[in-house]
């Protein structure tokens, strides 16, 4: 079956602990994305990357970094510098060629402990 | 910079009647999607809209495009319980990849 996969679906965070949530997909995408959503809130984009080892910020990069070394996975690494990391994480794919459209993964949930 | 506006924030609605909601913009898009997310899970794609004054429709739920391309709005006919979740409209303007997502609207269906 073709889709994202987003995993764990539940991660917890020490203070000052920095944490990884994978992303994978194979639809063959060439974009991915990461955003943040929390409650009562639509989605605010993280980080995206239009091709491999290539990537840019969105509207609330800080205290996050990502890696794009494959097509296929899109790494998103909350580090201790984020204050308020609690939060449920999507990652999303598309194509670069019209029509975009942006499929998601099934998240994750960030706690910090 | 882009914003949205979804409305209603939440509705309540006895099974059977018929839900509208919609979305409008402080600049023109030439994509409109509307998703549907279920507690704990990722949202998922309902409609993708992407011509002005575009009626499109999927099963039960139907959304249109304003002709404006500032605006969309999506209705849902004979609801039933399982509609129950949060509904997301976003949009891209031209040139861009990137989606602004309105605040979504709770959709609560009594049996």
């Amino acid at each position: 079956d073709g889709g994202i996969t987003q995993s764990p679906k539940y991660l917890f965070r020490k203070e000052g602990q920095n944490v990884t949530l994978s992303c994978e997909q194979n639809l063959n995408h060439d974009a991915m994305y990461w955003y943040r959503q929390d409650p009562g809130q639509g989605l605010r984009l993280i980080y995206y990357s239009q091709i491999v080892n290539d990537f840019q910020k969105g509207d609330i990069a800080e205290g996050y970094s990502v890696s794009r070394e494959k097509k296929e996975s899109f790494p998103l690494t909350v580090t201790s510098a984020q204050k308020n990391p609690t939060a449920f994480y999507l990652c999303a794919s598309s194509t670069l060629a019209a029509p975009k459209t942006q499929y998601f993964g099934p998240g994750t949930r960030l706690l910090v402990l | 910079g882009q914003q949205l506006n979804q409305s209603p924030q939440s509705m309540f609605i006895q099974e059977g009647e018929d839900v509208s909601m919609n979305c409008t913009s402080s600049s023109i898009f030439n994509t409109w999607l509307w998703y549907k997310q279920e507690p704990g899970e990722g949202p998922v794609l309902l409609i993708a809209l992407y011509k002005a004054g575009e009626l499109t429709s999927n099963g039960r739920l139907t959304a249109q495009f304003g002709i404006t391309r500032k605006d969309s709005f999506l209705n849902i006919s004979a609801s039933i319980p399982s509609d129950v979740g949060i509904y997301f409209c976003a949009g891209r303007g031209d040139s861009s990849y990137k989606l602004i997502f309105g605040s979504g609207t709770r959709l609560l269906v009594r049996p």
